[in-house]
Formats: structure tokens, C-alpha cells, sequence
């Protein structure tokens, strides 16, 4: 596709439940970033791959947080025994690389609400 | 660590005036400033970016942005505002220290062109 994808659009979860959260890339970039928007805030950090290793996990907010890449380019995020200040939209990024010199391209994102 | 401050929650501005949406920062060694939009139910869209260079970027749409050292600011502008600039907009810095875009974004600044 033209651009970054994020699916599901929404998704609706009862706490302690386990979700994944997928993001399709632009064929050929190798940086992607997952970011969480809460309501009423910017978009925070979560975790950046460069390729199929994370690179920097430092964002993620606890251990029932992982996200994977296997291939390089899809990538999910899973979340274990949701709880309800999960709630958020979970935004991905890519760009051609990590440098600043390329754009990052965002996803819609999928708006996660733990019920 | 990096931030960025957006102290105004939302600014309002008549058709055809000049707006301005303010942003200051802080990070340790050398800036590297984004400023991004956000319509409804629609992903972040990239305006523009400052790395080095002429402190006044242009960008997207008629947007642009002058960047200040001394000040710490990067407030972002447009000399006659348009009802579709009507949206959410984020300021964000990295320091780059790690090599890649890993981006802290303000809480955003709504803006309304009033007709």
C-alpha cells in the first residue's frame, strides 16, 4: 500500500484479556516505531525497530508489553492481561531509515478500549 | 531527557489573519525539531522539521516555522490562515543521541480558523 497501515482500526477488549495490534509498513523502510496516544495528550514512545531487532524497547511501559518483527517489515504489538489504562490509540510509524534526514510516516492507528 | 512545552491548548484565529502556535523545548546537546498535524480520525501528517541550516523552515500547506536558540522556541506559522487548517497540532524534538528518530511530542495545540 500507498502508506502505513494499522489493524484494527478498533478493537474492543474486556480487561485481562490479550490483544495484537498489527502495522503494515511502506515496502522498504526499515524504521518503525510504535507510539501510545491517550486521550488529551501527545503521542509517547513505545519501541523502535530498525529492521527486525528492537532497537530501543525503552518506552514499552511494563513486561505485559512485547512487540515483534520477525521479517523486518510487519510488526505486531502484544499486550497480556489488558487492564483498563491501556485504553489508548496505539500509532505506528515508518521511515526509509532511522536518521533524521527521512520522514516518518504515521498510521491512522487502532484505538484500543479495555472495558 | 527531552521535552516540549505547547502552552496553549487551543488558539483561535480568523480566516485570512496570520497564526502562530507556540512551542518551547528543552533537550541536552543539539535539537532536532518536528512539527506535526493531526485532522479527526486521521493519522499524523509531517509539516516540516528543523535540523541545521536557516533557523526559518518551510514546510506543508503554507506552514513554516523559525527556530530559536536562545529562546529555545520553534514556534510554528502561517501568514493567512485557511477554515482547513482547522486541526491539532503537535510540536516534538529529539536530541538524536541514539542514531535515530526517537521523537518526544507536546500535548498539541488545537487551532480554529473561525470563517
Amino acid at each position: 500500500g500507498a502508506g502505513v497501515s494499522q489493524t484494527p482500526s478498533n478493537k474492543v477488549t474486556e480487561k485481562g484479556k490479550y490483544v495484537e495490534l498489527r502495522c503494515d509498513p511502506i515496502s522498504g523502510h526499515t524504521a518503525l516505531y510504535w507510539y501510545r496516544q491517550s486521550l488529551g495528550q501527545g503521542p509517547e514512545f513505545l519501541i523502535y525497530f530498525q529492521g527486525t531487532g528492537a532497537a530501543d524497547d525503552s518506552g514499552l511501559p511494563n513486561d505485559r508489553f512485547f512487540a515483534v518483527r520477525p521479517e523486518g517489515s510487519v510488526s505486531t504489538l502484544k499486550i497480556q492481561r489488558t487492564e483498563r489504562g491501556d485504553s489508548a490509540v496505539y500509532l505506528c510509524a515508518s521511515s526509509a531509515t532511522g536518521t533524521m534526514n527521512t520522514e516518518a510516516f504515521f498510521g491512522q492507528g487502532t484505538r484500543l478500549t479495555v472495558v | 531527557a527531552q521535552s516540549v512545552a505547547q502552552p496553549e491548548d487551543q488558539v483561535n484565529v480568523a480566516e485570512g489573519n496570520p497564526l502562530t502556535v507556540k512551542c518551547t523545548y528543552s533537550v541536552s546537546g543539539n535539537p532536532y525539531l518536528f512539527w506535526y498535524v493531526q485532522y479527526p480520525n486521521r493519522g499524523l501528517q509531517f509539516l516540516l522539521k528543523y535540523i541545521t541550516g536557516d533557523n526559518l523552515v518551510k514546510g506543508s500547506y503554507g506552514f513554516e516555522a523559525e527556530f530559536n536558540k536562545s529562546q529555545t522556541s520553534f514556534h510554528l506559522k502561517k501568514p493567512s490562515a485557511l477554515v482547513s487548517d482547522s486541526a491539532l497540532y503537535f510540536c516534538a524534538v529529539s536530541d538524536y543521541s541514539g542514531g535515530y528518530q526517537k521523537v518526544t511530542f507536546g500535548i498539541g495545540t488545537k487551532l480554529q480558523v473561525i470563517p
